[in-house]
Order: C-alpha cells, then sequence, then structure tokens
C-alpha cells in the first residue's frame, strides 16, 4: 500500500510569492490533515479536511488557506509568502474513523522563503 | 500557550540503558496521548497512545506511563538501541474525535555506543 505523498519536497520562493503544497493520502483515507513543524514551535496543527470539507483549524492567519478534492486528495495554499513561513509542511492521512492511530504522515514540504 | 510541553529539547542515553522522555500538559480536558517518532527528511510516525482511564501502556521495548493528577506523562525505551535515535513527540486529543492533535515541540534522542 503506497504511503503519504507530498509534492514538492522542497521550494524556494520569495517574500510575497504564493505557493500551492499537494498532498495524496492512502488509498482509503479521506481526512487529510495539514501540520507546519519549525525548530522554535515544533509541529503546529493548520488544518483538517475530510470529505472534503474543513472539520478543523488551527490558529493560523487566512493567508493559509486549503482544499480537498473529491478523490481526498487535498492542496494547501500560502498567500503573500513571509520569511517566517519557512518551515517543514507535514500532511497526515487517516481514516478518522479509527482515530489518531491510523494517522499516517507524509515526507513533507520543506519550504524556503527568501 | 504551550498546551503540551516537552521542556527537554535533546537527551543523550548510553545504548542499552533506559530512555525516558517526558511531557506536560496544561489542559485537563485531553483525553488521549500519544507519541510520534521522526528521523530526518521522514514524517513522524506513530509509536504508542495512551487513553486517560489507563496510566500505563506497553508496547515491547516501549511503555508510556500517564499521571493525570499531575498533567504529565513519560515514554520509556528498554533497552535503548542506536535506531532510537530521533526526534519524539507528544501529542494529545480531547476526546472528541473533532478535536486536533495537539504536539509538543520535541525532543532529540541521542543513542550512544
Amino acid at each position: 500500500k503506497a504511503g503519504v505523498t507530498q509534492t514538492p519536497r522542497y521550494l524556494i520562493k520569495t517574500r510575497g510569492q504564493q505557493v500551492t503544497l499537494s498532498c495524496s493520502p492512502i488509498s482509503g483515507h479521506r481526512s487529510v490533515s495539514w501540520y507546519q513543524q519549525t525548530p522554535g514551535q515544533g509541529l503546529q496543527f493548520l488544518f483538517e479536511y475530510f470529505s472534503e470539507t474543513q472539520r478543523n483549524k488551527g490558529n493560523f492567519p487566512g493567508r493559509f488557506s486549503g482544499r480537498q478534492f473529491s478523490n481526498s486528495r487535498s492542496e494547501m495554499n500560502v498567500s503573500t509568502l513571509e520569511l517566517g513561513d519557512s518551515a517543514l509542511y507535514l500532511c497526515a492521512s487517516s481514516t478518522r474513523t479509527g482515530g489518531p492511530k491510523t494517522q499516517y504522515f507524509g515526507p513533507g514540504t520543506r519550504l524556503l522563503v527568501l | 500557550d504551550q498546551q503540551v510541553k516537552q521542556n527537554s529539547p535533546s537527551l543523550s542515553v548510553q545504548e542499552g540503558r533506559i530512555s525516558i522522555l517526558n511531557c506536560d500538559y496544561t489542559n485537563s480536558m485531553f483525553d488521549y496521548f500519544l507519541w510520534y517518532k521522526k528521523y530526518p527528511a521522514e514524517g513522524p510516525t506513530f509509536l504508542i497512545s495512551i487513553s486517560s482511564i489507563k496510566d500505563k501502556n506497553e508496547d515491547g521495548r516501549f511503555t508510556v506511563f500517564l499521571n493525570k493528577s499531575a498533567k504529565h506523562l513519560s515514554l520509556h525505551i528498554v533497552p535503548s538501541q542506536p535506531g532510537d535515535s530521533a526526534v519524539y513527540f507528544c501529542a494529545a486529543r480531547g476526546w472528541n474525535r473533532d478535536d486536533k492533535i495537539i504536539f509538543g515541540k520535541g525532543t532529540r534522542l541521542h543513542i550512544l555506543p
């Protein structure tokens, strides 16, 4: 069974630009969550999508948005990039009904904002 | 406000000895706790969990202890092996499935030969 895939793996952008990251969940998983990992803040929850609907949202500004498609693939978008957005962005998929133990993470997309 | 705290950024332990990673939480509504392990260039992987109705859960070399009155949990790894060198994240969630999972900042464990 293929794992969670994230594209691209690495990305360099400049301040003010916008970026779209993609996440393909494990087959059969309908829940996708996004996290931001930085050295100073650890792993912070961005949002969760289930059946194309945002089910939960973390404390991030409106520049961070996401969506989920009917095939459960998800994208997150960050507009007007700031230097502080440099981080590892992780997505995780799960069956949701199975609880957090069924949550599997992808390898992440490392974003560098210059 | 950090609801899940891992106060030790790093920990070094001799191979074969016990590794103890600690985690404190502030939200008394947390009902379910998890530990994840992360290697460089990989996403975190689920390690072990415990619900608030238990005070101990064991899985092979890994044991998690929960002290609800102290709002403290710990992960014991016995015996420690070189492959255990990684970053360990403590995480917590309320009883409601819709509650988001809150992670700590992680502790980097180094297993020394």
